[in-house]
């Protein structure tokens, strides 16, 4: 089992709001855990976004809009991306990392789609 | 501004050695408050993470367990360079590479590299 798991894809209308997951590995106790996001548009490579660990602990990008931001769900053992106000070029791949065992893991990644 | 180009040959037949370089402008190799980071992209192993190399008075490295018996990161001071090398590469080695600084202070990927598409193949 992977230690970050991302859905593969992901619709939401213009305007509206997308929720992200990333699933920590059954085991694992998200609430360790920073996690990282980036944002990834074809033939570029990721850009940063955001990172979440707690509401003391957490940063947001340089020049990333205040409708992305992160969040986790303790429950569900997983790091959580939110954008409101969806718009079009907000459509890119989304990818979550954490620090664990002395690396960086990467999850599989979402392709968001606008539309 | 910090910029990493990156080069090396983007073609490898089976066991062959995957060497790649990325030059630093506008930081240095050798600072303290980065470290400096080799990552590929593929379609079946997604993001992966390699290794990095960082200075703390000195020079450090880490390596991903996955390719940490085949791999070598070293910076260049005097080229302010780093350079990756991955041994007997099979057609999994496939993938875009880049470099990447990631900063210390808040801990973030900032500046990549262009990426070099590595294909492996007889």
């Amino acid at each position: 089992q992977a230690v970050l798991t991302q859905p593969s894809s992901l619709s939401a209308s213009p305007g509206a709001s997308a929720s992200l997951t990333c699933t920590l590995r059954s085991g694992i106790n998200v609430e360790t855990y920073r996690f990282y996001w980036y944002q990834q548009k074809p033939g570029s490579p990721p850009q940063y976004l955001l990172r979440f660990k707690s509401v003391s602990d957490k940063q947001q990008g340089s020049g990333v809009p205040s409708r992305f931001f992160g969040s986790k769900d303790v429950s569900g053992n997983a790091g959580l991306l939110l954008i409101s106000g969806l718009q079009s070029e907000d459509e890119a791949d989304y990818y979550c990392m954490i620090w664990h065992n002395s690396a960086w893991v990467f999850g599989g990644g979402t392709k968001l789609t606008v539309l | 501004q910090v910029q990493l180009q990156q080069s090396g040959p983007g073609l490898l037949k089976p066991s062959q050695t995957l060497s790649l370089t990325c030059d630093i402008s506008g930081d240095s190799v050798s600072s303290n408050s980065a470290t400096w980071n080799w990552i590929r992209q593929s379609p079946s192993r997604g993001l992966e993470w390699l290794g990095r190399t960082y200075y703390r008075s000195r020079s450090y490295n880490d390596y991903a367990v996955s390719v940490k018996s085949r791999i070598s990161i070293d910076p260049d001071t005097s080229k302010n360079q780093f350079s990756l090398q991955l041994i007997s590469v099979t057609p999994e080695d496939t993938a875009m590479y880049y470099c990447a600084r990631k900063r210390v202070a808040d801990d973030v990927f900032d500046v990549w590299g262009q990426g070099t598409l590595v294909t492996v193949s007889s």
